[in-house]
């Protein structure tokens, strides 16, 4: 199975700051990943697939970047709404596989 | 808009089958991939397996032996079964509904809110 890593495992940080969360896969994965938003209670919420590609609706804040093996997912000027735990997945092999979990602190 | 529940016990006994249902309001069963995914206790996010109502359903290698999900048209619901639970079995149970974007991005775009399962006597 393909390893998903992601650093920091938690951040506290300011409203207006710029917040870069990182997932490493353990092997290639091209640009197979996506990045999800997690509040306490509810679902996972889909953010950026194809590593960089916003889906529809997400504010301009988030950003994706990466191939290969490193990604980061990026929120500049942090808004209250953002806090909540970042998940990246890899859909690029079967079993597809998660990170453990950024955890965002406002 | 499209929206997912999950249902079903929220405890099960070790060695049982843990049973949930997803039900799918706003869309139909019949025109997406669904797929389960669970999150353990201090753990990441596990997908389970996939599922469409006319295919072969995919399921995780080391949860093949044990798991069935499958699609009710009829229902327009989604079922997930987990034979043989142990404490590890112990989570939130998501289903998502899976979409294809730019032809080879399959992306878990729509969750449930979740359902917690407890494995105990």
């Amino acid at each position: 199975d393909i390893q998903m890593t992601q650093s920091p495992s938690s951040l506290s940080a300011s409203v207006g700051d710029r917040v870069t969360v990182t997932c490493r896969a353990s092997q290639d994965i091209r640009n197979y990943l996506a990045w999800f938003q997690q509040k306490p209670g509810n679902g996972p919420k889909f953010l950026i697939f194809a590593a960089s590609s916003l889906q529809t609706g997400v504010p301009t804040r988030f950003s994706g970047s990466g191939s290969g093996r490193e990604f980061t997912l990026t929120i500049s000027n942090l808004q209250p709404d953002d806090f909540g735990t970042y998940y990246c997945q890899q859909y690029n092999d079967n079993p597809w596989t998660f990170g453990r979990g950024t955890k965002v602190e406002i | 808009q499209v929206q997912l529940q999950e249902s079903g016990p929220g405890l099960v006994r070790p060695s049982e089958t843990l049973s949930l249902t997803c039900t799918v309001s706003g869309g139909s069963v019949s025109t997406f991939y669904w797929s389960w995914i669970r999150l353990a206790p201090g753990q990441g996010l596990e997908w389970i397996g996939y599922t469409y109502y006319s295919g072969r359903p995919y399921y995780h290698p080391s949860l093949k032996s044990r798991v069935t999900i499958s699609a009710d048209t009829s229902q327009n619901q989604v079922s997930l079964r987990l034979s043989s639970v142990t404490a590890s079995d112990t989570a939130v149970y998501y289903c998502a509904r899976l979409n294809r974007y730019n032809w080879s991005h399959w992306v878990h775009e729509i969750w449930g809110q979740g359902k917690s399962v407890t494995v105990s006597s």
